[in-house]
């Protein structure tokens, strides 16, 4: 059973330049959740995913942060025109259809902006 | 607002030793909490969660404390390992979000 797979594991940008996080959840799984996290820092919400739909974005910046899960493929996070300040781990957790309380995560994105 | 927060940032104990990690929660709505352990470049992993109609639940080495008169949750770890060194996180849930809101995090040193 493969859990939460993430890629890249390490993604380096250069500032105004865009960035492609993907998270293929565990099997069976089917609720996606993105958070951020700063050195020596929590977790932070960033948007909670099912298939097709966007149920909670309250966590994401307004510009710049979009994300997806479609039907078929990996959940993206996309980062557009980057700033030293996205310069963050990116986790990627699942959750089953029954619950959306324990999370699975992956091992995370750390992205290094230039 | 209402977050999840830790009393200690970090924790250095023996090796053999109990450790005790705590937690204090303002979300009076919270009803599900859950403690992840993240190791240096690793995602989270889940130790042990309780729902609020309990006060206790153990694992194995583990023990999550709850006590909703003064919103406060601890993790008890048995005979502390070197392997047990991470940083360990409380996270609350239900309460009408989605997902999990996570403290800052304890940092757990063992020594020889």
């Amino acid at each position: 059973n493969a859990g939460v797979m993430q890629n890249p594991r390490h993604l380096v940008r250069r500032r105004g330049q865009e960035a492609r996080l993907r998270c293929s959840p565990m099997k069976g799984h089917s609720h996606v959740y993105w958070y951020r996290q700063l050195p020596e820092e929590g977790l932070k919400f960033m948007v909670y995913l099912q298939k097709e739909n966007i149920i909670d974005e309250s966590g994401m910046p307004k510009e710049r942060f979009s994300a997806e899960f479609p039907k078929e493929g990996p959940s993206i996070l996309r980062i557009q025109q980057v700033v030293r300040g996205d310069s963050a781990a990116y986790f990627c957790a699942s959750s089953p259809p029954s619950s959306n309380e324990k999370l699975f995560f992956g091992s995370g994105t750390q992205l290094s902006v230039l | 607002g209402e977050s999840v927060g830790l009393h200690l940032p970090t924790l250095s104990v023996q090796e053999g030793d109990n450790s005790i990690i705590n937690c204090a929660y303002s979300n009076s709505a919270s009803d599900y909490f859950i403690w992840y352990k993240q190791e240096s470049g690793k995602g989270p992993q889940f130790i042990i969660d309780i729902r609020s109609n309990m006060d206790k639940r153990q694992g194995q080495r583990v023990t999550v404390l709850l006590n909703k008169t003064v919103k406060h949750l601890s993790l008890q770890i048995a005979a502390t390992q070197p392997g047990d060194s991470a940083v360990y996180f409380c996270a609350e849930g239900g309460g009408g979000a989605d997902g999990l809101t996570f403290g800052k995090g304890t940092h757990l040193i063992i020594q020889p």
